[in-house]
């Protein structure tokens, strides 16, 4: 599986987009891109994913560009309670997650 | 609809006994998981089941780590003997056939002294 990179940490201010980022240069062409996001003491929740297209649902939109080498998570409108650690992950369809160290979004009043 | 199930929540040991961890997975999912969570880190795959089949299990310790699904329902993760590094969360997941899209548990917190 691809290898993904997103920064450790973002701040969000409540009510605003936050825009979290994740770099997979590596990806194959039948490889999709999810992501999930872990909020304290939970286990894992999955938000979204896609393989070319931009997709929406309601937690959230995905983002990916042209060439598939990054893609954006975007939560349009920032609750505290987005406050959580979101993985991005490049997998098959089928195959194993493979989660890195995601990003931590703090959402701040 | 009820989720994924795990007990206990919390379990504290000394090092050498055994420990077991119990999960339900959503009805209907035939596929199950079993993570390892350390510390700010995210979780590893340990094991996946299809039906009552463990078709992944390469990265689980077998020299003191077993797993089983009898029945392709409920499954259960021993350790014995825990060890002082097996300390962290034990999450378990399920879904619908084998999907990306995966339903996890709230995680049993193991702490071995």
């Amino acid at each position: 599986d691809a290898k993904t990179t997103q920064p450790p940490s973002m701040d969000c201010a409540e009510g605003r987009a936050a825009n979290l980022p994740c770099n997979h240069s590596t990806i194959s062409g039948n490889e999709y891109v999810y992501w999930y996001r872990q909020i304290h003491s939970q286990g894992p929740q999955y938000i979204i994913h896609g393989l070319k297209n931009n997709e929406t649902n309601e937690m959230a939109s995905l983002i990916i560009t042209e060439d598939r080498k990054s893609s954006t998570l975007i939560l349009p409108h920032a609750t505290l309670r987005d406050t959580a650690v979101y993985y991005c992950i490049v997998t098959y369809a089928g195959n194993m997650l493979t989660f890195g160290g995601g990003t931590r979004l703090m959402v701040k009043p | 609809e009820a989720g994924v199930v795990q007990s206990p929540r919390y379990k504290i040991i000394e090092k050498k006994q055994p420990v077991a961890f119990w999960c339900n997975p959503i009805s209907g999912h035939n596929t199950l998981y079993w993570y390892l969570q350390n510390l700010g880190q995210g979780p590893e795959l340990l094991i996946r089941y299809e039906n009552e089949e463990a078709v992944d299990d390469s990265q689980l310790p077998k020299d003191r780590f077993s797993a089983e699904r009898l029945k392709g329902v409920d499954s259960t993760l021993k350790i014995q003997p825990a060890e002082l590094g097996d300390s962290a969360v034990y999450l378990c997941a399920s879904s619908l056939e084998i999907d990306n899209e995966q339903f996890f548990g709230p995680g049993t917190r193991l702490t071995v002294l």
